[in-house]
């Protein structure tokens, strides 16, 4: 499997601000995916990060409010905007790897607090 | 579109004790992975299984696809299997994973 990490690893923020989360991956991947895990809940998909091109977002969750680059194969950030308290989630990238058919591993995460 | 429900919801065990954890699922998948995720919050993956019965150490996993639900056994459970346990399955025609509602496990000494 690949070393795939996330930046920050936590965060503390303010209402109205905005944070942008890195995902470096070590080797090259098919496919990498943003998930938000609010507190007791389940991972829910927020978007397909594509290459070179625009994100596919999952319903709910719209460019605006987290906008999604994918600069190369190993790289990928995700911005939360304009902050509300109901955004204090873990936020995790997850990636498929070249070659590893359709096994999905995830970074370490993001832990965001909105004040 | 497809629903994943495990059960139980929560489990309390007390060390050296045996446990399966349920994932049901509505619709037919092609794929579905078991993940752990610890108390620090870090997803650790268990096992990759569309069908069939895998095994690794005190853990093993058995996905019946055509009646739809995977079973994740643990034996012997030790105080470090303490986090939550998902599944999570791919269906035909797309790539994304979808989550299962969850089983939080906790071992006591």
């Amino acid at each position: 499997s690949a070393v795939i990490s996330q930046k920050p690893s936590r965060d503390i923020c303010q209402r109205g601000t905005s944070l942008t989360i890195q995902c470096q991956v070590d080797s090259q991947v098919t496919m990498m995916f943003w998930y938000r895990q609010q507190p007791g809940q389940s991972l829910t998909l927020i978007a397909t990060a594509n290459q070179g091109s625009e994100a596919t977002y999952e319903s709910g969750f719209v460019i605006d409010k987290f906008p999604i680059s994918r600069p190369n194969l190993t790289f990928s950030t995700l911005t939360v905007s304009n902050m509300s308290p109901e955004d204090s989630s873990i936020y995790l990238c997850s990636v498929i790897m070249a070659g590893v058919y359709n096994e999905q591993f995830f970074g370490p995460g993001t832990r965001l607090t909105v004040l | 579109g497809i629903q994943v429900e495990q059960s139980p919801p929560d489990l309390i065990l007390q060390e050296g004790a045996n446990s399966t954890l349920r994932c049901n699922f509505s619709d037919s998948v092609n794929n579905l992975q078991w993940f752990h995720q610890n108390p620090w919050g870090q997803l650790i993956n268990l096992f990759y299984i569309p069908s069939g019965t895998k095994q690794n150490g005190r853990l093993s996993a058995t996905t019946v696809a055509t009646e739809r639900y995977s079973l994740l056994y643990i034996s012997s459970s030790q105080t470090t299997d303490s986090g939550v346990y998902f599944c999570a399955v791919v269906t035909s025609g797309t790539y994304k994973y979808i989550f299962g509602t969850g089983t939080r496990l906790k071992v006591l000494a």
